[in-house]
């Protein structure tokens, strides 16, 4: 199995600007989450997914941040417009069942907004 | 509100000791509690699920333990090595994910 894949690996971008993250999960696992790690704040849950629809989004920072998962297979966060303080990491993580099984993480996207 | 602490925030062991990790929560109705292990740069490493009902955990070096009407857990690593180096998170299920804020571990050669 290829683990969850996220991508890109790096982004950087300017204020403003759209970006959109993506993660794939562990094929069979049926939840899905995004979260942001910073060094001030540590990780954080942003929102997740079971069986493609968002269950717990209390997370996600602001109206400027969104997340998607639109198959069993793929989703998306996307943050438009982009802030400087947006910077951090963000993984996604997925597991059978949210709640009664591991965790298994993605390798994270970094994120730089200048 | 759940919160979750984990102390100390940073350790450095000369390598062979025995040691302990610490997690506490404040709200122990939780559902499980899961053990990672974090390299610089990367993500996380699952290395242990505790389920609410049990009270510990054994893979390998690593042992970890719950005591839910305590509000505690521990992840004890036998015989430290310098590739056990990295920082320890854990996580409790309380309807969603709530993490620590790590310790910090370096084991010296």
């Amino acid at each position: 199995d290829a683990g969850v894949i996220q991508s890109p690996r790096h982004e950087v971008t300017e204020m403003g600007q759209e970006v959109t993250l993506r993660c794939k999960p562990i094929s069979g696992h049926n939840s899905l989450f995004w979260y942001r790690q910073t060094m001030m704040r540590g990780l954080e849950l942003l929102i997740y997914f079971n069986n493609n629809v968002p269950i717990d989004d209390s997370g996600m920072p602001e109206d400027r941040f969104s997340a998607k998962m639109p198959n069993a297979s793929f989703s998306t966060l996307k943050i438009q417009p982009s802030e400087p303080r947006d910077s951090a990491v963000y993984f996604c993580a997925s597991t059978v069942l949210a709640g009664d099984n591991e965790q298994f993480f993605g390798p994270g996207t970094r994120l730089t907004v200048l | 509100k759940q919160e979750v602490t984990q102390i100390p925030a940073a350790l450095s062991v000369p390598e062979g000791e025995n040691l302990v990790l610490n997690c506490s929560f404040t709200d122990s109705a939780i559902y499980n509690l899961q053990w990672f292990r974090q390299d610089p740069g990367k993500g996380l490493t699952s290395l242990l699920l505790i389920q609410s009902s049990q009270r510990e955990q054994t893979s390998g070096r690593l042992n970890a333990s719950l005591d839910k009407s305590s509000g505690r857990s521990t992840l004890y690593i036998a015989a430290s090595q310098p590739g056990d180096s990295a920082t320890y998170l854990c996580a409790v299920w309380s309807y969603k994910y709530i993490f620590g804020t790590g310790t910090r571990l370096k084991v010296l050669a």
